[in-house]
């Protein structure tokens, strides 16, 4: 089955606690990204990936950090993560970023 | 960079209404444009897209149109079921720019 795998899809963690959250495609789709949603403000794009070891900023980079060594695994690193990145996260894939994505089922994380 | 704006972001229709969720863009150089739903405890999923190319698209009950001159595009779903029921974004793509709306929560009452 065609899918985006995303891991843990539940974390509490404290200030400061470097997590990773990871995301695995088998499509072999070339474009990847991350997302976090929270309420009101719809999906916001933190990183993305054209391939393997290109990535770019999307519009809210800060305190998050990826990497793409893989053509198939992007995980999102939280190296010293804060209150304020409570939210749900998304990684999403794609043929190329003029498709629709497939999105993984989320990762529901809370930092206190 | 692109804007998306997403109306409204709470639907209730009757079961067997029409729903219709409407947003705009801002940078007319986008070309693509993805409707997702969104049910509860998953990620979104692609439903419906249309391209600049083309101003009207139907898959079954939904379908969506695209004004280009004046930014903006619609979905619309026809004959709504309880399982419509969800949370709709719409999106605006530009080269590897891609912007999402809000979201709009559906409910349809049985």
């Amino acid at each position: 089955e065609a899918q985006v795998t995303q891991n843990p899809r539940y974390l509490i963690t404290v200030t400061g606690k470097k997590l990773t959250v990871t995301c695995s495609q088998n499509m072999n789709h070339e474009y990847m990204s991350w997302y976090r949603q929270d309420p009101g403000l719809g999906l916001r794009q933190i990183y993305y990936s054209m391939n393997v070891e290109v990535t770019d900023k999307g519009d809210v980079p800060e305190g998050y950090k990826v990497s793409r060594k893989e053509k198939r695994n992007f995980p999102l690193i939280l190296e010293s993560p804060s209150p304020n990145q409570t939210s749900l996260y998304f990684c999403a894939s794609s043929p190329n970023a003029r498709y629709g994505y497939t999105f993984g089922s989320g990762t529901r994380l809370t930092v206190v | 960079g692109e804007n998306v704006e997403q109306h409204p972001s709470t639907l209730s229709v009757q079961e067997g209404d029409s729903a219709v969720i409407k947003c705009t863009y801002s940078d007319s150089a986008s070309n693509y444009f993805p409707w997702y739903k969104q049910e509860l405890g998953k990620g979104p999923q692609l439903i419906i897209d249309i391209r600049s190319n083309v101003g009207e698209k139907k898959d079954q009950r939904i379908a969506v149109t695209l004004n280009k001159t004046a930014k903006h595009f619609s979905l619309h779903i026809t004959e709504t079921q309880p399982e419509d029921s969800a949370v709709y974004f719409c999106a605006a793509s530009k080269g590897n720019d891609m912007r999402f709306g809000a979201g709009t929560r559906l409910t349809v009452k049985p």
